[in-house]
């Protein structure tokens, strides 16, 4: 299967630590999107990566938390002094170009 | 911003009954929009998308959705549902003026399809 993947599928943590989550796009693909989904909601854009640039980030995005993706390839979102209501779903998803995202099956968080 | 509501928060039918779910939109440009499915215990699954052209899409599983501009609608439907279709979707659009892609989601609407 070479679709996204995202690791870990999932990760309990105590509040106050950091967690890192890593996305791996399917290959060819240029663009990257972290996603963030609560029960009852859909997916909230945070942020987006052109190749290694990243170029958006939404206001949901707070100070803890940081993105990256070195040389265009996989992606790892941080999430630092991690709060209870960090508590989600994090999806990545990959396009190439503006033909459509296809996501990972999602990294769930829980934060005690 | 733009905003996407969906309206039928659960949907419940027998199999064979038809299926239209709806989905509206909110943004004054040109858009591209989507349709994504989630069967239980996975990920999102792109189920249709229009970009330009005809309005009517068809998709995987014989969806199909409509692209109606001046009611800022992309209603989903399925002629004849199976148990099978018991899912959640979610209704997305996007800028097509923007190079960015981002998209925005509607709240779902999870489906129950009785045997």
């Amino acid at each position: 299967d070479t679709g996204v993947s995202q690791n870990p599928r999932h990760k309990i943590t105590k509040r106050g630590q950091n967690v890192t989550f890593r996305c791996d796009p399917i290959s060819e693909h240029n663009r990257l999107y972290w996603y963030r989904q609560t029960l009852g909601q859909g997916p909230e854009f945070l942020t987006y990566f052109q190749n290694e640039a990243q170029l958006e980030k939404s206001r949901l995005l707070s100070d803890r938390f940081s993105a990256e993706r070195p040389k265009g390839s996989f992606s790892t979102l941080e999430i630092q002094r991690t709060e209870q209501g960090d508590s989600a779903m994090y999806l990545c998803a990959s396009s190439l170009r503006d033909r459509g995202q296809f996501f990972g099956p999602g990294t769930r968080l829980t934060v005690l | 911003a733009q905003s996407v509501s969906q309206h039928n928060h659960h949907v419940i039918l027998s199999e064979a009954a038809s299926l239209e779910l709806g989905c509206n939109y909110s943004y004054g440009g040109t858009v591209n929009l989507f349709w994504y499915v989630q069967y239980p215990g996975q990920h999102l699954q792109l189920l249709l998308k229009y970009f330009s052209g005809d309005p009517l899409v068809k998709g995987i599983k014989g969806f199909e959705a409509e692209f109606i501009k001046s009611k800022f609608s992309f209603n989903l439907r399925k002629p004849s549902v199976q148990w099978s279709d018991t899912a959640e979707y979610f209704c997305a659009v996007n800028d097509r003026g923007s190079t960015l892609g981002r998209l925005y989601f509607g709240r779902g609407t999870q489906l129950t399809v009785w045997p």
